[in-house]
């Protein structure tokens, strides 16, 4: 569905290089969550955020900053990529007791 | 923060049998416990949910089962057919407070024709 949406799909960057990826959701839910999947771990929580300029960090936030200035944006950027940020990133929303939904992710590649 | 086990990370099993795949959390404040479902290349979607006050939930084929007192849920397969084959994971949440949700590291289910 196109509820929330990430861009791009695939991305492939250079190590150092600063690489932002997109999440947008039209629901106006209030909580939006960055995630990372990586072969064996499963999902890794990096950022989240419970309602616009109110963000957190989850289990693995170290190289990635977020913002949230609109309800419906949540970016994710690496500011200096590196070889071990390769990895697919999907973005989710939810509001209140609402089910979590996933955006398509993206495929991010450092090279 | 919490920690979610998930177990066996394969799984084969011949069409019609059945799959059951166990998780454990460490959080006795989580009460909420989705299971998702990943094709290949594609998003997890929610298959199934069960809140802490429920002991069970079925949907058709599939079902969730919550013990609290141990802290672990599983999920149960029956009549398992192809296109069941994927990547479960399962979750736990705390809904009243931060809604942060933590998965497990995943099974990967295939079913044998």
């Amino acid at each position: 569905d196109a509820g929330i949406t990430q861009s791009p799909r695939y991305k492939i960057t250079e190590t150092g290089r600063q690489v932002t990826l997109m999440c947008h959701q039209t629901w106006s839910h209030s909580y939006m969550f960055w995630y990372r999947q990586d072969l064996g771990h499963g999902l890794r929580l990096i950022y989240y955020s419970a309602a616009a300029d109110i963000t957190d960090k989850g289990e693995v936030p170290d190289g990635y900053v977020v913002s949230r200035s609109k309800t419906e944006n949540f970016p994710l950027t690496l500011e200096s990529a590196t070889r071990s940020q390769t990895s697919v990133y999907f973005c989710a929303s939810c509001v209140g007791d609402s089910p979590l939904h996933f955006g398509n992710g993206t495929r991010l590649t450092v090279t | 923060g919490e920690n979610v086990e998930q177990h066996p990370s394969t799984l084969s099993v011949q069409e019609g049998d059945s799959a059951v795949i166990k998780c454990t959390y460490s959080d006795s404040a989580s009460n909420y416990f989705p299971w998702y479902k990943q094709e290949l290349g594609k998003r997890p979607q929610l298959i199934i949910d069960i809140r802490s006050n429920v002991g069970e939930k079925k949907d058709q084929r599939i079902a969730v089962t919550l013990n609290k007192t141990a802290k672990h849920f599983s999920l149960h397969i029956t009549e398992t057919q192809p296109e069941d084959s994927a990547v479960y994971f399962c979750a736990a949440s705390n809904r009243r407070t931060g809604n942060q949700f933590y998965f497990g590291t995943g099974t990967s289910l295939t079913v044998i024709p």
